[in-house]
């Protein structure tokens, strides 16, 4: 057990709709990264919180769209959600200190389907 | 961040030492080597990290070549649940740091 948690653990939404996922960190922790792993592949980097703000994006458009919270949470949207964003969702959280990026630790994940 | 290269699958025979080898020849001397496990559907795990020390932990021991362009993940005594993929990740530490996980090895451990 790493002490983060994600909610939901399932969804199903449909084509166009918005989705909310939510990830708390583990104790002390103070950076968030979002990961979505498709069916059969390796997870591939969303992007990362640190102090409420983005910092550090991968190659995803700007319809995933993320919050980090003064409690160090964090969540995850996707508006005009498409079949091929059908995945499981992790959140991995760490701790920042100076110049130093910590180990990331990850929930369980949340799995998506959309149909 | 350095690529990084496994083989696809491995097998190991219950109770036998898991040798798992990367290769990661472009990686630059202020990154890390970070092995990830994941089981079926769930969260990556951590395994253990290093810089160019060997490490060892509870779970695994991590060999580092003098050059750093390859490593070797060691399960001293794989059991069944040791079955899973496994990731080997070459990563800096600045802000935003991410981790680029390739396709890994499929570790399976049998009876």
């Amino acid at each position: 057990e790493t002490g983060v948690t994600q909610s939901p653990t399932h969804l199903i939404k449909t084509r166009g709709q918005q989705v909310t996922l939510r990830c708390s960190s583990q104790s002390g922790h103070n950076t968030v990264s979002w990961y979505q792993q498709a069916l059969g592949q390796g997870p591939q980097f969303i992007f990362q919180y640190y102090r409420e703000e983005e910092n550090g994006r991968g190659n995803f458009p700007p319809r995933f769209s993320g919050l980090q919270f003064p409690n160090y949470s964090s969540e995850l949207n996707v508006n005009a959600l498409e079949l091929d964003d059908s995945a499981l969702y992790l959140c991995a959280s760490s701790l920042w200190q100076g110049r130093v990026s910590g180990t990331q630790y990850f929930g369980p994940g949340t799995r998506l389907l959309v149909l | 961040d350095a690529k990084t290269t496994q083989p696809p699958s491995m097998d190991c025979a219950e109770g036998r030492a898991a040798n798992l080898p990367c290769n990661h020849s472009t990686i630059s001397g202020n990154e890390y080597v970070y092995w990830y496990r994941q089981i079926h559907s769930q969260g990556p795990q951590y395994i253990i990290h290093g810089l160019k020390n060997n490490e060892t932990n509870e779970m695994a021991s991590l060999i580092i070549t003098e050059d750093r362009k390859s490593s070797t993940l060691i399960l001293p005594h794989a059991t069944l649940r040791d079955t899973a993929v496994y990731y080997c990740i070459v990563r800096g530490t600045g802000t935003a740091s991410k981790l680029t996980f390739g396709t890994g090895t499929r570790l399976q451990v049998t009876l």
